[in-house]
């Protein structure tokens, strides 16, 4: 089975431009996380989604930052505009309810120039 | 916040030794995690532990659930060098039911 998908794996980009990140749940799972890495402040959760309804956003650094969940089998985490210290890895998670094990992907390795 | 710590924050070991983390907090959780972590990938999930005292295996790797609900241990019996990674813990807290509780991790690596 094909686990949690993240597009891309790798983005260089410029101070102030877009960035769109994509994912894709495991099949079945009912809430997907939206977590950010970086060394000085490891995994941070940024936003959750459970049925495709944004539950909690505390963790969104600031209005820059906005993420959607059309449907149950995509999510995206949008950047607008772009800084240096967004640079990170983003990671995508899910699992079956919030409460239950999750599951992450590979990560969007992002890097703001 | 709910806060995790795990020690050590790193470790160097040679290999076929035994490894010993653990992951404390002052706040009663209901379920412990343990994920691997390998460079340039995503935290992969090596064992779940959903009872006070609970005493799990998965291969060479061992993990205990803390009987106070406050800390969590993993052990990995004869190292090798594919051990090396970042191993997070991370929590459900007991009064919240909703979200996981990452710990900062404890980087390992494995001398030949």
């Amino acid at each position: 089975d094909a686990g949690v998908i993240q597009s891309p794996r790798h983005e260089v980009t410029e101070m102030g431009q877009e960035v769109t990140l994509r994912c894709k749940p495991i099949s079945g799972h009912n809430s997907l996380f939206w977590y950010r890495q970086t060394m000085m402040r490891g995994l941070e959760l940024l936003i959750y989604f459970n049925n495709n309804v944004p539950i909690d956003d505390s963790g969104m650094p600031e209005d820059r930052f906005s993420a959607k969940m059309p449907n149950a089998s995509f999510s995206t985490l949008k950047i607008q505009p772009s800084e240096p210290r967004d640079s990170a890895v983003y990671f995508c998670a899910s699992s079956f309810q919030p409460q239950e094990t999750q599951y992450f992907g590979p990560g969007t390795r992002l890097l703001v120039l | 916040g709910q806060q995790l710590n795990q020690s050590p924050q790193s470790m160097f070991i040679q290999e076929g030794e035994d490894v010993s983390m653990n992951c404390t907090s002052s706040s009663i959780f209901n379920t412990w995690l343990w994920y691997k972590q390998e460079p340039g990938e995503g935290p992969v999930l090596l064992i779940a532990l959903y009872k006070a005292g609970e005493l799990t295996s998965n291969g060479r790797l061992t993990a205990q659930f803390g009987i106070t609900r406050k800390d969590s241990f993993l052990n990995i019996s004869a190292s090798i060098p594919s051990d090396v990674g970042i191993y997070f813990c991370a929590g459900q807290l007991a009064n919240y039911g909703q979200n996981f509780v990452f710990g900062p991790g404890t980087r390992l690596s494995v001398l030949p």
